[in-house]
């Protein structure tokens, strides 16, 4: 069974742009969640997508948004990106919700200058 | 306040020795902790995950300990090998709630020849 695949896995954007990450869970896997994660805060969790709604959301502002499409594949979308957005993020696929058995995907690198 | 506090921040061993994470949380009401490595680059992957009744468990030479009492829980790493170099992470669910996940910052480890 294939794992969790996110694209791109590299990405170079300038303060102000947007972007959209795209994550596709395990197959059979309807819970999709979003991470963030640097080197001083660690992962942080952004947002639970199960079902194509949204069940759970982090402490993160209105810029950061998400959205599950019928299929379980997800993005992840930041608009007006600002330097503090650069980080990995990382999406992790489960079949339950709350984030129990959780399988990350290899996450993408986004660097904003 | 929820938290999840690990120790030491950053361990250098000799390849073959034994080791010793620790993970302490004050996340109430606890319905499980999970220890997850993470290669440089690579999205984290769980090694265990304990529910408040057990307090034990093994994967490979990787044996977690839980306290639920001392809401305390070790990683404990034997016979360590150069592939062993990673961050662990220490991850608390809350039993309810919509951000239920409570993540430590990790235990960089370093194995050395």
């Amino acid at each position: 069974k294939a794992g969790v695949t996110q694209t791109p896995r590299y990405l170079i954007k300038t303060r102000g742009q947007q972007v959209t990450l795209s994550c596709s869970p395990i197959s059979g896997h309807r819970s999709v969640s979003w991470y963030q994660q640097t080197p001083g805060q660690g992962l942080q969790f952004l947002f639970e997508y199960f079902s194509e709604t949204q069940r759970n959301k982090g402490n993160f502002p209105g810029r950061f948004s998400g959205r599950q499409f019928s299929n379980s594949r997800s993005e992840m979308n930041v608009s007006t990106l600002e330097l503090g957005d650069s980080a990995l993020y990382l999406c992790a696929s489960s079949t339950r919700r709350g984030g129990y058995e959780q399988y990350f995907g290899p996450g993408t690198r986004l660097t904003v200058t | 306040k929820n938290q999840v506090e690990q120790s030491p921040q950053s361990l250098i061993i000799l390849e073959g020795k034994n080791c010793t994470l620790q993970c302490n949380y004050t996340v109430s009401p606890f319905s499980n902790l999970r220890w997850y490595k993470q290669d440089t680059g690579r999205g984290p992957v769980s090694l265990t995950i304990m529910t408040f009744s057990e307090n034990t468990k093994s994967n490979g030479r990787y044996t977690a300990t839980l306290d639920a009492d001392t809401k305390q829980s070790s990683l404990h790493i034997t016979a360590s090998q150069l592939s062993d170099s990673a961050s662990y992470i220490c991850v608390v669910s809350l039993l309810t709630g919509a951000n239920n996940l409570f993540f430590g910052t990790g235990t960089r480890l370093t194995v050395i020849p």
